[in-house]
């Protein structure tokens, strides 16, 4: 069955650090794979999605994440983080053919000033 | 405009009553979601509708009842609510597989 490992429960990084999470999926054929954010009572946004081709994504708000399928990773980046990055951070797989998505449990970043 | 709505944003209820979520979306899919955010944070999937057809019906009680009455809107109504049941419920629309599935802002259902 398909699922995906966010092993990082809280990460605090510093305003201006680099920043990486961590994600790992279980998928027997080529994935669909999605960050999502939500922000303290607020819905999901759709960060960036990787479906095929080059396997570094670019999305919005200056993130990242490259999908390496001999790890079976899709990790999120991004270069300097800023305060308003804090949110929780959900990595998800499509699920398959009926398209609905699998979360991992999600990564809570707090970032210091 | 809005994508994908959802009313009410608020839901406080006693236990035992019956509500009804609403979920609307203005960018022509075919396919709608209901999922549940739970205390933890964690997102599953309940229901799926792919033109006013039920597709996907994961182990919910059946006192969850999802109803399409037409493409663009997915309703979730629950029966004889539950202490258990308070969470946010999410829905969402997606277009074609390879299309981004777009969220609404959420329904945090609280019952006491």
């Amino acid at each position: 069955a398909q699922s995906v490992t966010q092993p990082d429960i809280h990460i605090t990084v510093s305003e201006g650090a680099s920043l990486e999470l961590r994600c790992n999926y279980s998928y027997g054929a080529t994935p669909y794979l999605f960050w999502y954010v939500q922000s303290p009572g607020q819905g999901l946004q759709l960060l960036l999605k990787y479906f095929s081709g080059d396997t570094l994504v670019q999305g919005i708000k200056g993130f990242e994440a490259e999908f390496k399928r001999s790890q079976s990773s899709f990790n999120l980046r991004k270069p300097s983080v800023h305060w308003s990055d804090a949110a929780e951070y959900f990595c998800a797989v499509d699920g398959g053919s009926q398209g609905n998505l699998i979360f991992g449990k999600g990564t809570k970043l707090s970032v210091k000033p | 405009d809005t994508a994908v709505s959802q009313t009410p944003k608020y839901l406080v209820t006693q236990m035992g009553n019956d509500k009804s979520i609403k979920c609307e979306q203005n960018l022509g899919h075919d396919t709608m979601y209901w999922y549940k955010q739970d205390s933890k944070k964690f997102l599953k999937i309940m229901f799926s509708y792919n033109n006013k057809e039920l597709i996907i019906n994961e182990t919910v009680p059946n006192r969850f009842s999802p109803k399409s009455p037409d493409k663009a809107h997915l309703n979730l109504h629950i029966n004889s609510l539950e202490l258990g049941d308070s969470a946010v419920y999410f829905c969402a629309s997606r277009g074609r597989r390879q299309e981004t599935q777009y969220f609404g802002p959420g329904t945090r259902l609280l019952v006491l």
